[in-house]
């Protein structure tokens, strides 16, 4: 039973990095065909799909964030990672990182999220 | 990018009441579509796929429905954990999106 953990600092300073860590058990990321994607949400807010990565390192990002955000996997450590640029106050969420279902060869809606991480920009 | 629309906001219903969410994409996505179901503090959970496939473990009485560009979710007869917030998602074109979510409360 695959199994995801998000884990990175709570809190990040204006104009920095975010910096988050999504590890994966139960499955191989290198041997997993499937796709890894970051979801966020604020607080008392609706959700964000951010981007996702396949093991092929092929990754799609949500324009609004493309010019600041970066999806990479690191094989060895069975993780995936997430860094979004000059952050603002209007990055503070709550960072899922979630999997896709995989039926027949084809990919549908999200089957396994990681517990979530919050995040807070603020000086 | 794919605007989805749910409706209602808020709904409040009472244990036993059959219940619809409806969810307006601003374009046919046909059936790329996914159902969850969300508690505060918790990640989402997914309930429905294709439109209307139930995802292995999701109780019978939640089903789905898609065509073109109109999605809704049925609950048959709500039952006590059923109460939560549930979003609609396209995963058609990207990037892909959310609908705002519905909260189904206690009447």
């Amino acid at each position: 039973q695959v199994q995801l953990q998000e884990s990175g600092p709570g809190l990040v300073k204006p104009s920095q990095t975010l910096s988050l860590t999504c590890t994966v058990s139960g499955a191989s990321l290198i041997n997993d065909q499937n796709y890894w994607s970051w979801i966020r949400q604020p607080a008392g807010k609706g959700l964000e799909w951010i981007g996702r990565i396949y093991i092929s390192g092929s990754t799609n990002y949500q324009p609004s964030l493309q010019s600041r955000v970066t999806i990479s996997l690191d094989t060895s450590k069975n993780q995936v990672s997430l860094k979004l640029r000059s952050v603002t106050a209007a990055d503070t969420a709550v960072y899922f990182c979630a999997k896709q279902l995989v039926v027949g060869g084809f990919y549908y809606g999200f089957d396994v999220w990681g517990q979530g991480t919050t995040v807070t920009v603020s000086s | 990018d794919i605007q989805m629309t749910q409706s209602p906001s808020t709904l409040s219903a009472s244990v036993g009441d059959r219940v619809t969410i409806t969810c307006r994409a601003s374009q046919n996505i046909d059936t790329f579509l996914a159902w969850y179901q969300q508690k505060p503090g918790k990640a989402p959970k997914l309930l429905i796929y294709k439109g209307s496939i139930l995802y292995s473990g999701v109780p019978s009485r939640f089903s789905g429905s898609a065509s073109g560009a109109e999605s809704s979710l049925t609950i048959s007869s709500l039952q006590p954990d059923d109460f939560a917030t549930y979003y609609c998602q396209q995963y058609d074109v990207y990037p892909w999106t959310f609908g705002q979510g519905t909260k189904l409360e206690i009447k």
